[in-house]
């Protein structure tokens, strides 16, 4: 089974642009959960989506948001990058509601200059 | 609200010895409790997790133990090896949500 798949790896942007982060869940897997990690908050959670609809979401601005596809594909866009917001975004994939096993991707590292 | 403390957030041990990790939670309907070990530069990776519904869980030279009433949890690795050398993260989770709340992190170094 092909893991989670996370596009871009790398990405660099400026303050007040946005970005729109790609996260192809594991073959099966039908929830999808996104997280920030950064050296001084550790792992954040962001949101999670199963069956296209947001289940949950984390202490995070408006400025974050997120969707899911009938695929179980999954993205998330930051507007309005500030320079706080440079981190790796991790995408994890589980097999359905209230399995909690969660598969990371290998993220999407954000710099914003 | 929901908080997950860890402890120590380094910890340097000589090849062979033990290692221990240790996590509080706060939330009382957490009932999931995870371990992930994440090298530098790579993903996180679960390595052993446990339920509320039991007390401790062995994987080879790792185990994990869940004392519910005091709210803690723990990692013992064993005959530790310089490949164990990682930052390790534990997590919370609990009812219908798959929202994990990790802890800060352990940069465990293993000396040969």
């Amino acid at each position: 089974k092909a893991g989670v798949t996370q596009t871009p790896r790398y990405l660099i942007k400026t303050r007040g642009q946005q970005v729109t982060l790609s996260c192809s869940p594991i073959s099966g897997h039908r929830s999808v959960s996104w997280y920030q990690q950064t050296p001084g908050q550790g792992l954040q959670f962001l949101f999670e989506y199963f069956s296209e609809t947001q289940r949950n979401k984390g202490n995070f601005p408006g400025r974050f948001s997120g969707r899911q596809f009938s695929n179980s594909r999954s993205e998330m866009n930051v507007s309005t990058l500030e320079l706080g917001d440079s981190a790796l975004y991790l995408c994890a994939s589980l097999p359905g509601s209230g399995a909690n096993v969660l598969t990371f991707g290998a993220g999407s590292r954000l710099t914003v200059l | 609200g929901e908080n997950v403390e860890q402890h120590p957030s380094t910890l340097s041990v000589q090849e062979g010895d033990s290692a221990v990790i240790k996590c509080t939670y706060s939330d009382s309907a957490s009932n999931y409790f995870p371990w992930y070990k994440q090298e530098l530069g790579k993903r996180p990776q679960l390595i052993i997790d446990i339920r509320s519904n039991v007390g401790e869980k062995k994987d080879q030279r790792i185990a994990v133990t869940l004392n519910k009433t005091a709210k803690h949890f723990s990692l013992h690795i064993t005959e530790t090896q310089p490949e164990d050398s990682a930052v390790y993260f534990c997590a919370a989770a609990g009812g219908a949500t798959n929202k994990l709340i990790f802890g800060t992190g352990t940069l465990l170094a293993v000396q040969p």
